[in-house]
């Protein structure tokens, strides 16, 4: 399924914690991106990074942060200050170039809040 | 600001029957148009993309039409089988969004047996 992978599967947060959500990727993609699915809705850009050591917020990057310290890997932390986190968690990464390619999604981090 | 519409939020067909799922954008520079199948639980999964250069694309029961005139493109999936239920969203990339995609609101389709 394309090489992208989340971990973990489910995540459980108490009030008040931050956690980190992990996306890897194999593919030797250049962009990776992060999307929050609420249900019964599309998907929503929170962050996103297109090269190694760079990243811009998405729609609703508020109580997130992502780092991009290496081209695999691409990490989000949901922080305290996200009002309402639970929801799942989609991770994606493109091949950038002259023409569009197919995006490849993780197979995502269901988080719920206690 | 710029955004994608997706109609109609939930189908449901007869299995046997054709499903339409469509999708308006508002920018005229898009020229990317994929559609995503998302069964539940699941990541989505690309199925079938357009681009501007093209009118329609068919891959067996699957087929897209663009209007890039009206600013519209539609999925078609035809003689629709049960594992076809499934959550469909279609997307683009807009102008000035750094080649991201933005999503449609996603179609619920049910095929009943």
């Amino acid at each position: 399924d394309g090489g992208i992978t989340q971990s973990p599967k489910y995540l459980f947060r108490k009030e008040g914690q931050n956690v980190t959500l992990s996306c890897e990727q194999n593919l030797n993609h250049d962009a990776m991106y992060w999307y929050r699915q609420d249900p019964g809705q599309g998907l929503r850009l929170i962050y996103y990074s297109q090269i190694v050591n760079d990243f811009q917020k998405g729609d609703i990057a508020e109580g997130y942060s992502v780092s991009r310290e290496k081209k695999e890997s691409f990490p989000l932390t949901v922080t305290s200050a996200q009002k309402n986190p639970t929801a799942f968690y989609l991770c994606a990464s493109i091949r950038t170039g002259n023409s569009y390619n197919e995006q490849f999604f993780g197979p995502g981090t269901r988080l719920t809040v206690l | 600001g710029e955004n994608v519409e997706q109609h109609p939020s939930t189908l449901s067909v007869q299995e046997g029957d054709s499903a339409v799922i469509k999708c308006t954008y508002s920018d005229s520079a898009s020229n990317y148009f994929p559609w995503y199948k998302q069964e539940l639980g699941k990541r989505p999964q690309l199925i079938i993309d357009i681009r501007s250069n093209v009118g329609e694309k068919k891959d067996q029961r699957i087929a897209v039409t663009l209007n890039k005139t009206a600013k519209h493109f539609s999925l078609h999936i035809t003689e629709t089988q049960p594992e076809d239920s499934a959550v469909y969203f279609c997307a683009a990339i807009l102008s000035g969004s750094a080649r991201q995609l933005t999503f449609g609101s996603g179609t619920q389709l049910t095929v009943l047996p």
